[in-house]
């Protein structure tokens, strides 16, 4: 089955500790996404990709970093410098990089604690 | 101004009712608009593309007014399983980013 997986679905830490939330997809998709959603918000975009080796900052980059080593993989580390880490995040790929339409899917996301 | 406008809702509407609602857009120049469902606690699904000319699929109908720069999603014959938060997306032209809004939220009662 083809799709965008993540793990874990559930991650606790303690406060100062820095986490990688894994995002992995077999759709051959050439660029990918990461979003936090925080309740009654929309998502807001963290840093995206569009080919391999190279990856931009959306919206709320600071506190976070990101590497694409692979076309498949973009893992989204959360260090400590992110003053709110606790949310969900939401990988997505999309098939288009740099034309009109993107339609993005995501994975299941993965819901963050730091306490 | 927020780029993208939604009623935050709750719409509550029973079974087989007809239910509508509209999304604004601060861009003139976007280009790309879709609609995403989704459920509690779950991650968004693409629920359909918004082409100028309008389009349906099924008992979702959706409409593009780039004079009034909004886009509506018309639900007809609600079902207990339409119950979710829609998402209005935009895709601002010569961008590679999406703007979602902070969704509708639709609960279907019997």
């Amino acid at each position: 089955d083809g799709g965008i997986t993540q793990s874990p679905k559930y991650l606790f830490r303690k406060e100062g500790q820095n986490v990688t939330l894994s995002c992995e997809q077999n759709l051959n998709h050439d660029a990918m996404y990461w979003y936090r959603q925080d309740p009654g918000q929309g998502l807001r975009l963290i840093y995206y990709s569009q080919i391999v080796n190279d990856f931009q900052k959306g919206d709320i980059a600071e506190g976070y970093s990101v590497s694409r080593e692979k076309k498949e993989s973009f893992p989204l580390t959360v260090t400590s410098a992110q003053k709110n880490p606790t949310a969900f995040y939401l990988c997505a790929s999309s098939t288009a990089s740099g034309r009109a339409f993107y339609e993005q899917y995501f994975g299941p996301g993965t819901r963050l604690t730091v306490t | 101004r927020k780029e993208v406008e939604q009623d935050p809702g709750p719409f509550n509407v029973p079974e087989g009712a007809t239910v509508a609602f509209n999304c604004t857009y601060s861009n003139s120049a976007s280009q790309s608009f879709f609609w995403y469902r989704q459920d509690c606690r779950k991650e968004p699904k693409l629920l359909m593309s918004v082409y100028s000319s309008g389009n349906e699929d099924g008992r979702f109908t959706a409409q593009l007014n780039r004079a009034s720069q909004y886009i509506s999603l018309l639900i007809r014959d609600s079902k207990l399983s339409d119950s979710a938060t829609y998402l209005c997306v935009v895709s601002p032209y010569n961008t590679d980013k999406l703007i979602f809004g902070t969704g509708t939220r639709l609960q279907v009662f019997p």
